[in-house]
């Protein structure tokens, strides 16, 4: 069973469309974290969401943390080829120093 | 500031063999995690290192183990090769602990190839 959910596994868009992906978990989290990685390449940290109900906004991209804790989502807006990646949500539940990831969305945004 | 590097970044083993890969996290950093991504799994956890002491390890074989010496370099082995090892091995590291909130820093991964 996998710790974190992530929906949906694939997205293929046009560009200037907007798009949500989301990341659900039945555990709480004290945070939950955003990557982003491109093929050939390590995961790249986006944000990290710490309180319930949070939402942080980078350029297009805008992360909202669940009230209880358990969920995420990112959304973004008019996306471009070069958010082309995959996108990953990762956290440690319930104090565990062990981190998780879902396994990830795979964007691909065609010019 | 040089990020985190990681050698080799291919290599094709066969089955039975071992192999050792290499990280070098960035300069400061203590911490040393471990990730095995595969399409079918994701990413997981292998293990941390810290100051040299292995602090914690994810649900992997004792097949798989690893390293880290005085200058915060580590090493991963995997000894008695499998198909199933066939995966993309990132190395991650962080100024302190991996904890909830802190920032980790990957490399590009080692593409290991099992055949």
């Amino acid at each position: 069973t996998q710790l974190l959910e992530q929906s949906p596994q694939f997205l293929s868009i046009q560009e200037g469309e907007n798009l949500t992906v989301y990341c659900n978990s039945s555990s709480v989290f004290s945070s939950l974290q955003w990557y982003r990685q491109e093929p050939g390449e390590g995961p790249v940290l986006l944000v990290t969401v710490v309180t319930g109900g949070e939402v942080k906004k980078l350029k297009r991209l805008t992360f909202q943390f669940g009230d209880a804790r358990k969920d995420s989502s990112l959304h973004i807006t008019a996306a471009q080829p070069g958010d082309t990646g995959l996108y990953l949500c990762a956290g440690a539940p319930g104090g565990s120093e062990k981190l998780v990831f879902g396994k990830g969305t795979k964007l691909t945004v065609n010019p | 500031k040089a990020g985190v590097t990681q050698t080799p970044r291919y290599l094709i083993k066969t089955r039975g063999q071992q192999v050792t890969l290499s990280c070098s996290p960035i300069s400061g950093h203590r911490s040393v995690s471990w990730y095995q991504q595969t399409p079918g799994q994701g990413l997981q956890f292998l293990f941390e290192y810290f100051s040299e002491t292995q602090r914690n390890k994810g649900n992997f074989p004792g097949r798989f183990s690893g390293r880290q010496f005085s200058n915060s370099r580590s090493e991963m082995n995997v000894s008695t090769l499998e198909l199933g090892d066939s995966a993309l091995y990132l190395c991650a590291s962080s100024l302190a602990r991996v904890k909830a909130g802190n920032t980790i820093y990957f490399g590009e991964g080692s593409w290991l190839t099992v055949v």
